[in-house]
């Protein structure tokens, strides 16, 4: 395809369980970041990737999410344990630079709903 | 750090009517500044952008310049169209190296025949 796409689009997990977003962003763009967007609000940093490596997650609210892009293209956002505070739409985006000048394409988001 | 801050509240208009919505933000350095826009049922989409003082962008009949005396992007369109109808947020690009954004919060306009 050609745009971001994530799935699942929607997700439903109980309290404590532990979830795995995927993000297959355009291929061949080396950046790739993680939103999480909560229930009218805007989107918020997550995380930040340069082909395969992690640059930046000083978004990530605690140790319970992780983030990987082992071979610089597909990404996973985790959540063990979820909490309800976890609900959200969780937004992948990428460009083909390193740098600002090539504009940022968002996929449509998992939605995740913690029970 | 750095941050938007959107008008409160969401906004209603006819058919035709002007649009505006306020944009202000609080960064160092000299940051891009952008205007997202989410269909219903889409993805964020970038509308328009302006990288530097007293740049303008533009895209689809909608405007915003960049004036840093105020610190502001405000999103104007003349005539807006049912079509119109989504939200849209305010966003900057600041000194970080790469494209991550800070957002607003974001208006829903609904524009009503």
């Amino acid at each position: 395809g050609a745009g971001v796409s994530q799935s699942p689009r929607y997700k439903v997990a109980k309290r404590g369980q532990d979830v795995a977003l995927r993000c297959d962003p355009i291929s061949g763009h080396v950046s790739l970041f993680w939103y999480q967007q909560a229930l009218g609000q805007g989107p918020e940093f997550l995380t930040y990737f340069q082909n395969e490596a992690q640059l930046d997650k000083s978004g990530l609210p605690s140790d319970r999410f992780f983030a990987e892009r082992p071979e610089g293209s597909v990404s996973t956002l985790k959540i063990q344990r979820t909490q309800q505070e976890d609900s959200a739409v969780y937004l992948c985006a990428s460009s083909s630079d390193r740098g600002n000048n090539s504009p940022l394409h968002f996929g449509n988001g998992t939605r995740l709903t913690v029970t | 750090g750095d941050s938007v801050t959107q008008m409160e509240g969401p906004v209603t208009l006819s058919e035709e009517a002007f649009l505006t919505i306020n944009c202000t933000y609080t960064a160092t350095g000299y940051p891009s500044l952008f205007w997202y826009v989410q269909y219903p049922g889409e993805g964020l989409q970038l509308l328009l952008k302006a990288t530097k003082a007293d740049d303008k962008g533009s895209n689809k009949g909608f405007e915003a310049t960049y004036r840093k005396e105020t610190t502001s992007f405000h999103l104007e369109k003349g005539s807006v169209q049912v079509s119109d109808s989504a939200v849209y947020f305010c966003a900057l690009s600041g000194n970080y190296g790469n494209n991550r954004l800070a957002f607003g919060k974001g208006n829903q306009v609904v524009v009503i025949p």
